[in-house]
């Protein structure tokens, strides 16, 4: 019956390294969607997967930037060579649908110095 | 691609007031979705409302999809209602479109 949790909860590394971030949806749910959002403006759709294929990648800012979810449930946001603009908490949400309620989980807070 | 608007952009409520955040959208939608950010971050799903009105203890919201919005109404507002109010809506595609949001503060 948990929501939806996402590790870490704050990320500090050095500009040029490798991060992951990983999402566990609600149980059950086949829809994931990751967003990224900056301070002070309203989140920012990344990718959107249904089952373990991502449905549309079309919010990926940039080939440094990857996700999977190889067995349809918990996934990995990855990011390459990261600057100091990837800086933003990194959301997680899931449904059971797809296109329905959405349910967010606390986000990953990335600085990258 | 599709435009979401919101407002006002900042509103400041006495406790008990009551307030109501306007949502506008550019093109036809699939989906349309009110959340409640709160001061930790956290994101709430408040509505799923295409089309209608539904109604959540204080909160109610109604959308006119023939007309291109939402509406979100806040009654008898308390200090925990503070935060961020976002639309979001979808074209019947899978990317959700937030709106750049509606912060409300709600003084003692």
């Amino acid at each position: 019956g948990a929501g939806v949790s996402q590790t870490p909860s704050n990320k500090v590394t050095e500009k040029g390294k490798y991060v992951e971030l990983r999402c566990d949806p609600i149980s059950g749910h086949t829809a994931l969607y990751w967003y990224r959002q900056s301070l002070g403006q309203g989140p920012e759709f990344l990718i959107y997967f249904q089952g373990t294929g991502a449905a549309d990648d079309s919010g990926l800012p940039n080939d440094r930037f990857f996700a999977v979810r190889p067995e349809g449930s918990v996934s990995t946001l990855k990011i390459q060579r990261t600057e100091r603009g990837d800086s933003a908490v990194y959301l997680c949400a899931s449904s059971s649908l797809g296109q329905e309620t959405q349910y967010f989980g606390p986000g990953t807070r990335l600085l990258v110095l | 691609g599709i435009q979401v608007e919101q407002s006002p952009p900042d509103l400041i409520l006495q406790e008990g007031a009551n307030s109501t955040l306007r949502c506008n959208f550019s093109d036809s939608v699939n989906n349309l979705q009110w959340f409640h950010q709160n001061p930790w971050g956290q994101l709430i799903n408040l509505f799923y409302i295409p089309s209608g009105t539904k109604q959540n203890g204080r909160l109610s919201a109604t959308t006119v999809a023939t007309e291109r919005y939402s509406l979100l109404y806040i009654s008898s507002s308390q200090t925990t209602d503070s935060g961020v109010y976002f639309c979001a809506v979808d074209t019947g595609g899978f990317k959700t479109i937030f709106g750049a949001g509606t912060r409300l503060f709600v003084k003692a």
